[in-house]
């Protein structure tokens, strides 16, 4: 059963635009929301997170949105740059759980 | 900085061969964790540890056995590889349940003829 959905799989804008990476989750337990990037021929690492108490996260270009009534959330890049192409990964945890769930992944190219 | 290496980086295997993989973490983290990654399923957990000594079944631990001799290594061996086992591994280490972060190595790729 897979318990985090991400949208779109693939994603392509053109530099400067906003690139906007849509997750949702089944678990209402989940409590804790990783996001993770990854470059190809590298392992991911984490980029932004964000815990069930707040609606929103921000670090510099990176945005995450949280609904928790809905359980969705989404990753908002803004000023998309070359650099940022990358494959990107929604997390979700719940308070003392022994794991991270994962969803697929969305692929973003960025065009120059 | 967090640190976590993974060996071999590349490797060829044939079908019912024994294949280990190893990892190695400096962060001195309890918990370790081994992936796989394919096109289309993103990333599933195989095994985790809590801690040495200490070997937990994933979401996918069918053909796959862990083992944790020290805080610092974790490894993953393929008794009889098979086909559908090629993939890219990845380890990786986190300190804590729930909010942590994870650290992952760079990846291994195995290919199983």
């Amino acid at each position: 059963q897979q318990q985090v959905r991400q949208s779109p799989q693939s994603l392509t804008v053109w530099e400067g635009e906003t690139a906007i990476l849509n997750c949702s989750y089944e678990d209402s337990t989940f409590n804790y929301f990783p996001w993770y990037q990854q470059f190809p021929g590298e392992g991911p690492a984490l980029l932004i997170s964000i815990s069930s108490v707040s609606d929103k996260k921000e670090d510099g270009r990176f945005t995450i949105f949280f609904n928790k009534r809905e359980k969705k959330l989404s990753l908002h890049i803004t000023d998309s740059q070359p650099g940022d192409s990358a494959t990107y990964f929604c997390a979700a945890s719940g308070t003392n759980a022994y794991k991270v769930i994962f969803g697929k992944g969305t692929h973003l190219h960025v065009l120059p | 900085e967090a640190a976590v290496t993974q060996s071999p980086r590349n490797k060829v295997a044939v079908t019912g061969g024994k294949v280990t993989l190893s990892c190695n973490q400096t962060n001195n983290h309890n918990n370790m964790y081994w992936y796989r990654q394919d096109t289309g399923h993103g990333l599933r957990l195989i095994h985790y540890s809590y801690g040495a000594g200490s070997t937990e079944k994933g979401d996918i631990p069918d053909g796959y056995k862990a083992s944790r001799p020290s805080q610092e290594n974790f490894s993953l061996i393929l008794e009889l590889a098979t086909p559908s086992q090629t993939s890219v591994y990845f380890c990786a280490s986190g300190e804590t349940w729930g909010e942590a972060e994870q650290f992952f190595g760079p990846g291994t790729r195995l290919t199983v003829l």
